[in-house]
């Protein structure tokens, strides 16, 4: 087991330009968070997948937003038309079902220019 | 809603000193909190979990954990601290379903020669 993996680890993209980032989880696992994280802040919630539904989508996840989970297995977060505010840390996390704990990626970072 | 407060978002301590970093919860459900570890441009890592057992919890890397209800605490300590453990330290809160964890903003220990 690889644990989770997540790419590209960095994306710099220019503003108003669509981007995708992949993330593929333990495979054991049936649950798939993505989390956002500002510069000197914690991860803040935005959706999570059990298998392939999306059970919930936080505030923070504008339309411009939308990721998926085809199959229930890797999922991708796409943004359309970055704005400068879209420049973070992009984590995923999996988990099985039940107070485990998240194992987290390394991350994508991502800078709009 | 579940949430954590981090008191202290720096805490700085002389190698070989005890680490204290602070933890507060609010939840209206039996909380499943978790310490993690963040080193830069990481994704978070595990330390340890409080899921209802025992409330003395141990991690990895001889930290550990005390879930106090009274005082809605779950401060995560260390006897001697170690030059390695210099990092990013988040609290996490989540209910029994594991949804949704909510973050803590996080504290940076600093470890002195």
């Amino acid at each position: 087991d690889t644990g989770v993996s997540q790419d590209p680890r960095h994306k710099i993209t220019k503003r108003g330009q669509n981007v995708t980032f992949r993330c593929d989880p333990i495979s054991e696992h049936n649950r798939l968070y993505w989390y956002r994280q500002t510069l000197g802040q914690g991860p803040e919630f935005l959706t999570y997948f059990q298998n392939e539904a999306q059970l919930e989508k936080s505030r923070l996840l504008s339309d411009r937003f939308s990721a998926e989970r085809p199959k229930g297995s890797f999922s991708t977060l796409e943004i359309q038309r970055t704005e400068q505010g879209d420049s973070a840390m992009y984590l995923c996390a999996s988990s099985p079902t039940g107070p485990s704990g998240y194992t987290f990626g390394s991350g994508t970072r991502l800078t709009v220019v | 809603a579940q949430s954590v407060t981090q008191l202290g978002s720096h805490v700085s301590v002389s190698e070989g000193a005890l680490v204290l970093l602070r933890c507060n919860y609010s939840s209206s459900v039996p909380p499943y909190l978790f310490w993690y570890v963040q080193y830069p441009n990481q994704g978070l890592q595990l330390l340890l979990k409080y899921t209802s057992a025992a409330t003395l919890v141990k991690g990895i890397n001889g930290f550990e954990a005390e879930f106090k209800k009274s005082e809605t605490s779950f401060h995560l300590t260390k006897p001697s601290a170690h030059m390695s453990d210099a990092a990013e330290y988040f609290c996490a809160v989540s209910d029994y379903n594991n949804n949704d964890m909510r973050f803590g903003a996080g504290t940076r220990l600093t470890v002195k020669p």
